[in-house]
């Protein structure tokens, strides 16, 4: 158990749909990545927050936005889904800060299905 | 941007053999950390090693370990003594700071 906690495991919705998907970090952990990973793919970077703050944005549709809250879970929403954004969704945290940010720890992924 | 490459879309080894997964990097920095996870079936990204840029070192953790060269910026994973549960997709990384980012990866088949 790496200590980062996503929720729901399995998300299943229409095309058009929009749906949200939850991250709390391990305990202590300032920094939440999002990663999204397609079917046999490698992981696409998506975005990145630091203590509330975003610090870094990857490759992120305009459908898509995230925010990290006070007590630091984060939460991804897709909007307008397409076929296409059917994924496994990564949350990582890390402690640290500045170049000193060490290993990601993620969780076990939220498995989304457009149908 | 740091580009993260694996070259080795797939590799198999004998079980109880050894095989080197291969990984280079770009980077203009010169203090940073590459890792190497592991995702096997059950698509859980699982840390296998870790190194710091300022350690001359290699990492080693039990049969993994790492061949490090800076100049070259290569960092590739040794696994000795494979096994049936090495079987996975294994992933290098680069960070620096808020920046991290993956390779594609290489699919390792290990062969009984």
């Amino acid at each position: 158990d790496s200590g980062v906690t996503q929720t729901p495991k399995h998300l299943i919705t229409a095309t058009g749909q929009r749906v949200t998907l939850r991250c709390s970090p391990r305990s202590g952990d300032l920094s939440v990545y999002w990663y999204q990973q397609s079917l046999d793919q490698g992981l696409q970077f998506l975005i990145q927050y630091y203590n509330g703050e975003e610090r870094a944005k990857g490759n992120i549709l305009e459908r898509f936005s995230a925010q990290q809250f006070p007590d630091l879970h984060s939460e991804l929403n897709l909007s307008s889904l397409e076929l296409g954004d059917s994924a496994l969704y990564f949350c990582a945290s890390s402690v640290g800060q500045g170049a000193r940010l060490t290993e990601a720890f993620f969780g076990q992924g939220t498995r989304l299905t457009v149908v | 941007a740091q580009t993260v490459t694996q070259s080795q879309p797939e590799m198999s080894v004998q079980e109880a053999e050894t095989v080197t997964l291969s990984c280079t990097y770009d980077t203009s920095e010169s203090d940073y950390y590459l890792f190497w996870y592991k995702q096997p079936p059950s698509r859980q990204m699982i840390l296998v090693i870790r190194q710091e840029a300022y350690k001359q070192q290699n990492a080693t953790e039990n049969r993994f370990s790492v061949n490090f060269q800076k100049a070259a910026k290569s960092f590739s994973l040794k696994i000795s003594d494979s096994q049936l549960g090495d079987a996975a997709m294994y992933f290098c990384a680069y960070r620096r700071g808020h920046d991290m980012r993956f390779g594609a990866g290489t699919r390792l088949t290990v062969k009984p």
